[in-house]
């Protein structure tokens, strides 16, 4: 049973183009959203986050967009480079909870092409 | 400012041993998460300990077992490996709770169980 769905196992992009990946979750308990990079070698990285009383979190080339309603939420890379190829991966957990409790999604590994 | 360092970086075990990996957390954190990332999957959480103690747990069986240090820093242990065990296991450090600060992450080590 998998709370946290990240549908779409890869996403391929022109560089300069708007990336957009997605994410569904099941567990309506769920309130606090992250998003991690992780490139080949090395641990995940924290990118963005969202708490569910916002709909929209912007930092610089990212934003996250969240959808209580529907139980989805998205980020988008505007411009992408090149150096965002990585696998992306949603997570989502109880805010104000044990941090060590994040429930990841299965991945979106993203190329953007020169 | 220290990062997240886990050791080793690769393992080779065979199935029935035992195996230890280690991981220092990055400084000023005092909570140590450890997840297991299988080919292909998000990464899952194992445990996570706070003070010395274990503070959580997800679904693994009682051979995986951990430890934190005094310095916060921190052991996991797999008795009787399986060949299914072969997976990255990546070490999170963190404060407590979440929207504090977010999980920094190590390296990870890639075990291999032959």
């Amino acid at each position: 049973d998998q709370q946290v769905k990240q549908n779409s196992p890869s996403l391929s992009v022109q560089e300069g183009r708007i990336s957009i990946l997605n994410c569904d979750y099941t567990n309506s308990m769920f309130d606090y959203f992250l998003w991690y990079k992780k490139y080949p070698a090395e641990g995940p990285t924290f990118l963005i986050s969202i708490s569910s009383i916002k709909d929209k979190n912007e930092d610089g080339r990212f934003t996250v967009f969240l959808n209580k309603s529907a139980k989805h939420l998205s980020l988008h890379i505007v411009p992408s480079q090149p150096g965002d190829s990585a696998v992306y991966f949603c997570a989502a957990t109880v805010y104000g909870g044990s941090q060590g409790n994040l429930i990841f999604g299965k991945g979106t590994k993203l190329s953007v092409k020169p | 400012e220290t990062g997240v360092t886990q050791s080793p970086t690769h393992l080779i075990k065979t199935r029935g041993q035992q195996v230890t990996l280690r991981c220092s957390s990055q400084s000023g954190h005092n909570t140590v998460s450890w997840y297991q990332q299988a080919l292909g999957q998000g990464p899952q959480f194992i445990f996570q300990y706070y003070r010395e103690e274990e503070n959580g747990r997800g679904n693994f069986p009682p051979r995986f077992s951990g430890l934190q240090f005094p310095n916060y820093s921190s052991e996991l242990n797999v008795n009787a490996l399986e060949l299914d065990d072969s997976a990255l296991y990546l070490c999170a450090s963190s404060l407590p709770r979440v929207g504090g600060t977010e999980a920094f992450f190590g390296q990870g080590t890639r075990l291999t169980v032959v």
